[in-house]
């Protein structure tokens, strides 16, 4: 089942703007990732944060961890119409086995 | 970080008949990982193929339909049998080494 919910589910904004998503997940991990997917292809993993960590910055993307609400974001500032896209948060669990959960996903689309 | 080659990246097949996606590493992995993602949804972990083992499956998910084969610790192959219309989607493998996530190209499967 689906451990982590995603929100908003679509997002739609002007180039130059900052984009917010957000992951919420049920269980203890020790990792949590966020990838990109453009068009049904393949997944770029854009950043890994631990459990340990609170924040990290990868570029124009900035993400957030916050394990007592299990919740996580992902900031993208700046848009490009090349960030369109469905971007997909996933936790590996507290045991570390290396499979992925994966949340809903938020659809991006940053209009030119 | 590892890389994969994942074959086909897409096809067309008969209901009825099956299908063997074939996942190589460039490096030994102790687990490999098998996804599907349906049209407009997110990844679903379908199992994880142990080297030495049977592959263990992920509630809703059966041998019998998604047989997994993992005979060294550079390649794994996932069959989806006996393919009807609900089974068009995208397949992926993935391996995860220390910190590092991978995953397939993808293959995407059209049943018709």
């Amino acid at each position: 089942s689906q451990q982590g919910e995603e929100d908003p589910q679509a997002l739609s904004i002007q180039e130059g703007e900052n984009a917010t998503m957000n992951c919420s997940y049920k269980t203890s991990i020790n990792n949590l990732q966020w990838y990109r997917q453009n068009s049904g292809r393949g997944l770029v993993h854009l950043i890994l944060i631990r459990s340990n960590e609170r924040e990290k910055h990868s570029g124009r993307l900035r993400v957030t961890l916050d394990t007592s609400k299990k919740s996580s974001s992902l900031l993208i500032t700046a848009s490009r119409a090349a960030d369109t896209a469905s971007y997909f948060c996933a936790t590996d669990l507290s045991s570390n086995t290396g499979k992925l959960i994966f949340g809903q996903g938020t659809t991006l689309q940053v209009k030119p | 970080s590892a890389v994969i080659s994942q074959k086909p990246s897409r096809d067309i097949c008969q209901r009825g008949t099956s299908l063997t996606i074939q996942c190589q590493v460039d490096s030994q992995v102790t687990m490999m990982f098998w996804y599907r993602q349906q049209p407009g949804q997110s990844l679903t972990l379908i199992a994880t193929a142990n080297q030495g083992s049977e592959a263990t499956y992920e509630s809703g998910f059966v041998i019998d339909k998604f047989p997994i084969s993992r005979p060294n610790l550079t390649f794994s192959t996932l069959t989806v049998s006996n393919l009807s219309p609900e089974d068009s989607s995208i397949y992926l493998c993935s391996v995860a080494t220390t910190g590092s996530y991978t995953f397939g190209s993808g293959t995407r499967l059209t049943v018709v």
